[in-house]
């Protein structure tokens, strides 16, 4: 089966600090990519997506960062709030199957 | 327009019994993608459903099957219970033409004693 996974399974931030949360992917030919943000007693939330064919996508303070080369996936968090707390799930897709997503990374932000 | 649907909540069980979980999807989605999450595991897919067929399918023993009803919704069903089975078991929708976000439910809790 595929694999993702993330370097980290726990992160702590401060409030009003930016958070970077890592993806590694397995298979070249994933060419779409999710982040989603999954809180307690609630399915996973749609953050933001990027496709194969771009490097970077901003949102609301967030960014996703694609590197091929290295088969790596980021998701910074601007000015981490503590509604950021939650576990967040990366993403990815190849064409024609279904979505495999890594463990998730569990972030916490002190106030 | 609403989200998507997940009934029930809540299911307690217990072993070799059989359970059947609810799905409707947001209106106007025909895909349907079923995962099972634990503690400490990230999403394990379970198969995918796009116009009434099974289009993909996850490596779950025999006794996790699906269906999906002409309306979109879907159902999924385990039978002979195991304690391992113990899963929030999500529900995803979209539209069903790849690479597209999907949209998840609340899941349904499912406790196996």
């Amino acid at each position: 089966g595929e694999s993702v996974g993330l370097h980290l399974p726990t992160l702590s931030v401060q409030e009003g600090d930016n958070s970077i949360i890592n993806c590694a992917y397995s298979n070249s030919a994933s060419d779409y990519f999710i982040w989603y943000k999954q809180e307690s007693g609630k399915g996973p939330q749609f953050i933001i997506d990027i496709r194969s064919n771009m490097d970077k996508r901003q949102g609301q303070r967030v960014t996703v960062l694609l590197n091929k080369t290295v088969k790596h996936l980021s998701l910074q968090i601007a000015a981490t709030q503590p509604g950021d707390s939650a576990v967040y799930f990366c993403a990815e897709n190849i064409p024609g199957n279904q979505f495999y997503f890594g463990t998730g990374t569990s972030l916490t932000v002190i106030p | 327009k609403a989200g998507v649907t997940q009934t029930p909540r809540y299911l307690i069980k217990t072993r070799g019994q059989q359970v059947t979980l609810s799905c409707s999807p947001i209106s106007g989605h025909r895909s349907v993608s079923w995962y099972q999450q634990t503690p400490g595991q990230g999403l394990q897919f379970l198969f995918e459903y796009f116009s009434e067929t099974q289009r993909n399918k996850g490596n779950f023993p025999g006794r996790f099957s699906g269906r999906q009803f002409s309306n979109s919704r879907s159902e999924m069903n385990v039978s002979t219970l195991e304690l391992g089975d113990s899963a929030l078991y999500l529900c995803a929708s979209g539209r069903g033409t790849g690479r597209e976000k999907l949209f998840f439910g609340s899941g349904t809790q499912l406790s196996v004693l």
